[in-house]
């Protein structure tokens, strides 16, 4: 069974610049979340989807991040206009369950430098 | 809000020999859940472990056991006859049991190093 994927690995880009981060969740998984890791702080949530719908978005920063899920499979995270601040490691997760067997299989991240 | 803390940052234990990982966390909540994730370099992170709040026993995965205090909102993990492979990040994380989108609030993180 693959894994949950994300493209691209690495992504430098300017300041003021879009980028589109991509996770394609295992196969069957409903529950596709996104987490972010800024430099020497925690891995924070950001939004988490239910097939295509939203189910929790509290933890996006602000309006420059748009998550999209259509379809139900794969999600798109797009940066716009990136920010020096948004720089980072950015995960996708996905589990087929919630609740106690709400594991969540982790993607390898998406490294995003902002200069 | 729920937090989750990480006192050690890094951490060192001879190969075969025994390591606890500490973390503490903060909620009102009486039912959740806790996990120990593991993320080896360059590799993507995987579970290790879990915890549910009610439950009073502690978890136990092989070689990996936790210490779950909850009184004391305290959630350690031992490694026991620690490997070469055990290197890793060790990521303490929280998710409430109740309906919601069950996200995952982590610590820092404590950089586990297992000396040869």
């Amino acid at each position: 069974e693959a894994g949950v994927t994300q493209f691209p690995s690495h992504s430098v880009i300017e300041k003021g610049q879009t980028v589109t981060l991509r996770c394609d969740p295992i196969s069957g998984h409903d529950n596709l979340y996104w987490y972010r890791r800024v430099m020497g702080k925690e891995i924070k949530f950001l939004l988490h989807f239910v097939k295509e719908s939203k189910q929790d978005e509290s933890g996006m920063p602000n309006n420059r991040f748009l998550a999209e899920r259509t379809g139900g499979t794969y999600s798109t995270l797009k940066v716009q206009p990136a920010e020096l601040e948004d720089s980072g490691v950015y995960f996708c997760a996905s589990s087929h369950w919630t609740g106690f067997n709400n594991e969540q299989f982790f993607g390898p991240g998406t490294r995003l430098t902002v200069l | 809000a729920q937090t989750v803390t990480q006192s050690q940052p890094e951490m060192s234990v001879q190969e075969a020999e025994t390591v606890t990982l500490s973390c503490t966390y903060d909620t009102s909540e009486s039912d959740y859940y806790l996990f120990w994730y593991k993320q080896p370099p360059s590799r993507q992170m995987i579970l290790v472990i879990r915890q549910e709040a009610y439950k009073q026993q502690n978890a136990t995965e092989n070689r990996f056991s936790v210490n779950f205090q909850k009184a004391a909102k305290s959630f350690s993990l031992k490694i026991s006859d620690s490997q070469l492979g055990d290197a890793a990040m060790y990521f303490c994380a929280y998710s409430p049991s109740g309906a919601g989108s069950y996200q995952l609030t982590f610590g820092k993180g404590t950089k586990l190093s297992v000396i040869p």
